[in-house]
């Protein structure tokens, strides 16, 4: 069955330190990937996708996402976290067979600290 | 260029109720998929709309049906709503055309089932 697992339900960090949320996916097809963002009482902004190519893939908001097809992963990462990246992250995938339907993960919620 | 709306934003309704939610794609997209997102969870993929018929649903009752209009817009519609449909109802829209599997999504509609 295909699945997307986000390991950490939380994670706290410091404005100016790295960030990197984990995303591991489990689908027999090539996956198209991406990662969203949801602000409270908000909807999903996309913040970044993977289709093929360089797996280092770049998104808004100074984040970047790297695809390793061995460890089924797609791990979003940000050099240096601001105040306002304080949201709730998703990871989602699809592929050719299931068209467009996105099964996410659970979600991510990160709390940044002055 | 418009993006993805949703109406309405808020509403509660008991529960044996029916209820309908309305979604406008953004501009150029002719595809339109419904999500829910209970608290505290990952989207939950409902069903999709293009050329005005079903065409994926997820693993979600008949109580929860769908139409899209010519212009491309959609309604959600619960029927005999449970305490358990209280959640946020996402809509999402792509171009099937562009083959990117990107979707926009709205701000979502909250339905509290009292």
């Amino acid at each position: 069955a295909q699945s997307v697992t986000q390991p950490d339900i939380h994670i706290t960090v410091s404005e100016g330190a790295s960030l990197e949320l984990r995303c591991n996916y489990s689908y027999g097809a090539t996956p198209y990937l991406f990662w969203y963002v949801q602000s409270p009482g908000q909807g999903l902004q996309l913040l970044l996708k993977y289709f093929s190519g360089d797996t280092l893939v770049q998104g808004i908001k100074g984040f970047e996402a790297e695809f390793k097809r061995s460890q089924s992963s797609f791990n979003l990462r940000k050099p240096s976290v601001h105040w306002s990246d304080a949201a709730e992250y998703f990871c989602a995938v699809t592929d050719t067979t299931n068209d467009y339907k996105l099964s996410f993960g659970a979600g991510t919620t990160v709390t940044v600290r002055a | 260029d418009a993006g993805v709306t949703q109406s309405p934003t808020h509403l509660i309704k008991t529960r044996g109720q029916q209820v309908t939610l309305r979604c406008s794609p953004k501009s150029g997209h002719d595809t339109v998929s419904w999500y829910q997102q209970a608290l505290g969870q990952g989207p939950q993929f409902i069903f999709q709309y293009y050329e005005e018929e079903e065409r994926q649903r997820g693993n979600f009752p008949d109580r929860f049906s769908g139409h899209q209009f010519p212009n491309y817009s959609s309604e959600l519609n619960v029927n005999a709503l449970l305490l358990g449909d209280s959640a946020l109802y996402l809509c999402a829209s792509s171009f099937k055309g562009q083959g990117t599997y990107e979707q926009y999504f709205g701000p979502g509609t909250r339905l509290t089932v009292t």
